[in-house]
């Protein structure tokens, strides 16, 4: 158990609708990151918030959006879903941003999103 | 950008001999980091076994071991003594110094292990 939590565990949708994925780092950390592993992209990281803000992202769409909770949790909101949104989506924490031996990133178990 | 490339999609082992897993990148960094994850069936990412690109020693994790060749810009994995438990999606992971914020993935390796 790496200490981050994520729900729910799974999420079964229609095209065209919006749902919301939800993290809580381990205990301590500032840090959450949010990754997408799907069958066609592989894993990639979409986008980081250290202590409420936005640090980096990466390949996210528009129709994807995050925040980062006074609580240090964080929420993946993800709209006008297609087909292809269907994938595993990994939250992650670490205790600071930026690199380092120390900053590992811990992995939560993963929502699992079925767009029908 | 930074890439990282698994030439291998699947590897097959039998149960307590010595499977190396290949890896390779491309940066223009000098420094960085490169990780081992593991992924089994439930899916959980697991960190196997991590290197910083200025260390020459490679890294060891009880079985685990790597092989880094800065030069080469080749990170492989060792695994001695197969258990079943190893078996499982491996992933090769880069992590920049200077733009620190994400890990690269490669596509990752299957690792089966027979008994």
């Amino acid at each position: 158990d790496s200490g981050v939590t994520q729900t729910p565990k799974h999420l079964i949708t229609a095209t065209g609708q919006r749902v919301t994925l939800r993290c809580s780092p381990r205990s301590g950390d500032l840090s959450v990151y949010w990754y997408q592993q799907s069958l066609d992209q592989g894993l990639q990281f979409l986008i980081q918030y250290y202590n409420g803000e936005e640090r980096a992202k990466g390949n996210i769409l528009e129709r994807f959006s995050a925040q980062q909770f006074p609580d240090l949790h964080s929420e993946l909101n993800l709209s006008s879903l297609e087909l292809g949104d269907s994938a595993l989506y990994f939250c992650a924490s670490s205790p600071r941003e930026g690199s380092g031996f120390d900053n590992e990133q811990f992995f939560g178990p993963g929502t699992r999103l079925t767009v029908l | 950008a930074q890439t990282v490339t698994q030439s291998q999609p699947e590897m097959s082992v039998q149960e307590a001999e010595t499977v190396t897993l290949s890896c390779t990148y491309d940066t223009s960094e000098s420094d960085y980091y490169l990780f081992w994850y593991k992924q089994p069936p439930s899916r959980q990412m697991i960190l196997v076994i991590r290197q910083e690109a200025y260390k020459q020693q490679n890294a060891t994790e009880n079985r685990f071991s790597v092989n880094f060749q800065k030069a080469a810009k080749s990170f492989s994995l060792k695994i001695s003594d197969s258990q079943l438990g190893d078996a499982a999606m491996y992933f090769c992971a880069y992590f920049s110094m200077e733009y620190g914020n994400k890990l690269v993935f490669g596509a990752g390796t299957i690792l089966r292990v027979k008994s």
